[in-house]
């Protein structure tokens, strides 16, 4: 069974510049999360979906981040413009949904941004 | 707001002794409890869950936890270490019925051969 798939692993851009991320999560995961995580930090939530519909945005600087997931499958989260702080590691993962939900996240690798 | 606290950020252990990871949570009611590891280049995946029944839940690759539900703590524990344990280690908690895990800081352990 394929794992979650994220592109690029790395990237590396100047301040000001877009960038995108994207993720195809494990087949039949309904729920999809992206996360952030900074050198020597756990983790942070920026955003779930379950299917197309996000369900808790409420961490995503909505000034310069968007994300979408359309088809409820596979999901970007683009930043525009970059800023320096945006420097780390953009996690996505992937759960069954509902009553089906164990709890259990499945991860990608990630994609490491640097900003310059 | 839940928070997590690791309070060993980064521990080095020779091969052969024995690792106690520390993790305490702040909510005081139903939670879900989870270790999480990623291995040097690879991606974070499950090292073991606790959802309820016995407290002292066994997962892969010999590690244990422990919830102490007085302490607020699930702490993970190994009795021998090998140098493939080399990892960053990540406590997680979800509130019950809640999807979304809060995420600690994470030790990294480096075993020495």
């Amino acid at each position: 069974e394929a794992g979650v798939v994220q592109s690029p692993r790395y990237k590396i851009i100047e301040k000001k510049q877009p960038v995108a991320f994207w993720c195809n999560p494990i087949s039949g995961h309904n729920t999809l999360y992206w996360y952030l995580q900074n050198l020597g930090q756990g983790p942070e939530l920026l955003i779930r979906y379950e299917n197309e519909e996000a369900v808790d945005d409420s961490q995503l600087p909505k000034d310069r981040f968007s994300a979408e997931r359309l088809k409820g499958v596979d999901s970007t989260l683009k930043i525009q413009p970059a800023e320096l702080g945006d420097s780390a590691v953009y996690l996505c993962a992937s759960s069954l949904a509902g009553t089906f939900n164990t709890g259990e996240l499945f991860f990608g690798e990630g994609s490491r941004l640097t900003v310059l | 707001a839940q928070s997590v606290s690791q309070h060993n950020h980064h521990v080095i252990l020779s091969e052969a002794a024995s690792l106690e990871l520390g993790c305490n949570y702040s909510y005081g009611g139903t939670v879900n409890l989870f270790w999480y590891v990623q291995y040097p280049g690879q991606h974070l995946q499950l090292l073991l869950k606790y959802f309820s029944g016995d407290p002292l839940v066994k997962g892969i690759k010999g590690f244990e936890a422990e919830f102490i539900k007085s302490k607020f703590s699930f702490n993970l524990r190994k009795p021998s270490v090998q140098w493939s344990d080399t990892a960053e280690y990540f406590c997680a908690v979800n509130e019950g019925g809640s999807y979304i895990p809060t995420f600690g800081r994470g030790t990294s352990l480096i075993v020495h051969p």
